[in-house]
């Protein structure tokens, strides 16, 4: 079965230091993949995707993400985090052919001034 | 272009009773999802449509339920409430392809007392 791991739950920076968020993703053929953020009382905002070519795709806010297919992993960036960035990340992955998202747990990132 | 739009957006419903939640997608998108949001289990999947058909389908019990309208809105209906159906439960809008970018409403926040 198709399965998302965020291995952080809460991530702690401080306004100005780079981040990296980890996602890896269980999945046999070519993943769809997707990084949401969530602040407080809200919906998902996309952050970015990936759907094939290159493995570098950027996304708003200033964010990007690398697709490692030996690694299985989805991991975002961003190299100065805003104190506006503090909110809860998902990733996701769409099995091939399917319009339905599997999320991981999610990483809270708090913003130290 | 407008967004999602879910309605209502907080709900307070007594256990046994049933809900109807609604979602508009965004204008020329014919598939909505909805999701299920807890803080036990996360972003879970409940169900597509598309064209008005159900195209797939989490696991969740029957009581659990879906439609949707020829303009492409949706309603997702919850009967005989259980303490365990509160959560945040979001709509995501996407143009309808094999796997697209999901655009998520607000949500609806639904607690059963």
């Amino acid at each position: 079965a198709q399965s998302v791991t965020q291995p952080d739950i809460h991530i702690t920076v401080s306004e100005g230091a780079s981040l990296e968020l980890r996602c890896n993703y269980s999945y046999g053929a070519t993943p769809y993949l997707f990084w949401y953020v969530q602040s407080p009382g809200q919906g998902l905002q996309l952050l970015l995707k990936y759907f094939s070519g290159d493995t570098l795709v950027q996304g708003i806010k200033g964010f990007e993400a690398e697709f490692k297919r030996s690694q299985s992993s989805f991991n975002l960036r961003k190299p100065s985090v805003h104190w506006s960035d503090a909110a809860e990340y998902f990733c996701a992955v769409a099995p091939e052919g399917y319009n339905k998202l599997i999320f991981g747990a999610g990483t809270r990132l708090a913003v130290h001034p | 272009k407008a967004g999602v739009t879910q309605t209502p957006r907080y709900l307070i419903k007594t256990r046994g009773q049933q809900v109807t939640l609604s979602c508009s997608p965004i204008s020329g998108h014919r598939s909505v999802s909805w999701y299920q949001q807890t803080p036990g289990q996360g972003l879970q999947f409940l169900f597509e449509y598309f064209s008005e058909t159900q195209r797939n389908k989490g696991n969740f019990p029957g009581r659990f339920s879906g439609r949707q309208f020829s303009n492409s809105r949706s309603e997702m209906n919850v009967s005989t409430l259980e303490l365990g159906d509160s959560a945040l439960y979001l709509c995501a809008s996407s143009a309808g392809g094999r796997v697209t970018e999901a655009f998520f409403g607000q949500g609806t926040r639904l607690t059963v007392v």
